[in-house]
């Protein structure tokens, strides 16, 4: 098991450009997350699913869009950078028998945007 | 909405020696988790430890052990016979379980970095 992986590990965005941070867990866990850490601070939520076609928005959604259409994958997309968006993104995964209470996350993905 | 607060920035410790990180959160939830985080410098985060608020026993995992005063609404973390590889952000957070269970998020405090020193 790769456990949740995420790519690129490191990007830098131009303000107004876009991308699309992937998140890819093989474990077979109904709910996906995506958070935010800045820096010197914990993280926040973005967004989260619980299933296949089914997301829905965290704590800090605004500027940020998720699709889910399979089990395993969830990626994150950025459709107009700005630099309040420098951040360090996790995503985590949680098998749906624990209800969230066990969250596997990923490496990481550094972002800046200048 | 809940709120987690971590009121010590950075702490240091000695090899093998005890340190206490302090955690203090806010709710009107009876029914709730705490958990701790560990975040070391490769930043995965890393589950440490985990209450159940219904739950009086602290929870204990090795030498990891916490406090938990739900009167008082605090949960403070216990490492003991530190180790130079506890050297790590530490975040404590709060999780009010939704009736159907879809989803349940986690709110986390600002982090303390804690530097076990030789």
């Amino acid at each position: 098991n790769a456990g949740v992986t995420q790519t690129p590990k490191f990007r830098i965005l131009k303000i107004g450009q876009s991308m699309t941070l992937q998140c890819t867990q093989d474990m077979n866990h109904n709910y996906m997350y995506w958070y935010r850490q800045d820096p010197g601070m914990g993280l926040k939520l973005i967004y989260y699913s619980v299933g296949a076609g089914i997301t829905d928005k965290g704590e800090v959604p605004n500027g940020y869009n998720v699709s889910r259409s399979t089990t395993e994958d969830f990626p994150l997309r950025l459709e107009l950078a700005a630099p309040s968006q420098t951040s360090v993104y996790f995503c985590a995964s949680s098998p749906r028998r624990t209800g969230g209470l066990e969250q596997y996350f990923g490496p990481g993905t550094r972002l800046t945007v200048t | 909405a809940q709120t987690v607060t971590q009121s010590q920035p950075e702490m240091s410790v000695q090899e093998a020696e005890t340190v206490t990180l302090s955690c203090t959160y806010d709710t009107s939830e009876n029914n709730y988790y705490l958990f701790w985080y560990k975040q070391p410098p490769s930043r995965q985060m890393i589950l440490v430890i985990r209450q159940e608020a219904y739950k009086q026993q602290n929870a204990t995992e090795n030498r990891f052990s916490v406090n938990f005063q739900k009167a008082a609404k605090s949960f403070s973390l216990k490492i003991s016979d530190s180790q130079l590889g506890d050297t790590a952000m530490y975040f404590c957070a709060f999780m009010k379980p939704r009736r159907d269970n879809a989803g349940n998020m986690l709110t986390f405090g600002g982090g303390t970095r804690l530097m076990v020193k030789p």
